[in-house]
């Protein structure tokens, strides 16, 4: 089955630095890369995603790159401030056997720190 | 409009009890997920519902754990003889359809003593 791989485990930034962080897949099948944004007690909430169609995407001061040959996306935050501290959760999915759905394989997250 | 809730948001339970743990999703979407996330690590995928149908139980971990959503809307995550390595957060995530983006619940932390 698929398998996601993330890095660093932990990330630490001065503010206004960038910040990247990098997931493998296993899968090439796979086709729909999420990130999700933790807070520390709270909910995963979605930050951006991309599908497999583009190479690029970008929202404000985040983006993500994807690599199909290489099996590899990548988050980058510029301009990083202290509310972006929290851990972030790569995935990958494709559509499920028989159709219609897609279950999200998670990597095991990245704690970013923000220093003001 | 409301996003996904669940309840209870905190449950201890003693070895050998059993739990309910219960998520109601976002209105009209057709889809409902349940993730098992460890202290530490990324959610994990236990099961998927279309509807009212099961149609993903893979990640289950054992027969002890059961889920159903009889009408299409709210679900029910039921662990029964609860373990210690059952304590985690499970997470409920609800889309309206194929890759379209999942919405997560709060989640419920539960803690088997």
């Amino acid at each position: 089955g698929e398998n996601v791989e993330q890095h660093p485990s932990t990330l630490s930034v001065q503010e206004g630095d960038s910040a990247v962080i990098k997931c493998t897949y296993s899968d090439s099948a796979s086709n729909y890369f999420p990130w999700y944004k933790q807070e520390l007690g709270k909910r995963p909430q979605l930050i951006i995603d991309i599908r497999s169609n583009v190479g690029e995407k970008k929202d404000q001061r985040i983006a993500v790159t994807l690599n199909k040959t290489a099996k590899h996306f990548s988050l980058h935050i510029t301009e990083t401030q202290p509310e972006d501290s929290a851990v972030y959760f790569c995935a990958a999915s494709k559509e499920a056997w028989g159709g219609g759905y897609n279950k999200l394989i998670f990597g095991a997250g990245t704690r970013l720190a923000v220093h003001p | 409009g409301a996003g996904v809730s669940q309840s209870p948001r905190y449950k201890v339970a003693k070895r050998g009890q059993d739990v309910a743990l219960r998520c109601d999703p976002i209105s009209g979407h057709v889809s409902l997920f349940w993730y098992q996330q460890a202290l530490g690590q990324g959610p994990e995928f236990l099961t998927y519902f279309q509807n009212e149908a099961q149609l993903d139980k893979s990640g289950l971990p054992s027969d002890r754990f059961f889920a159903e959503r009889p009408e299409g809307s709210v679900s029910t995550l039921k662990i029964q003889r609860t373990q210690q390595e059952d304590s985690a957060v499970y997470l409920c995530a609800s889309s309206g359809g194929f890759q379209e983006t999942q919405y997560f619940g709060p989640g419920t932390r539960l803690l088997v003593l």
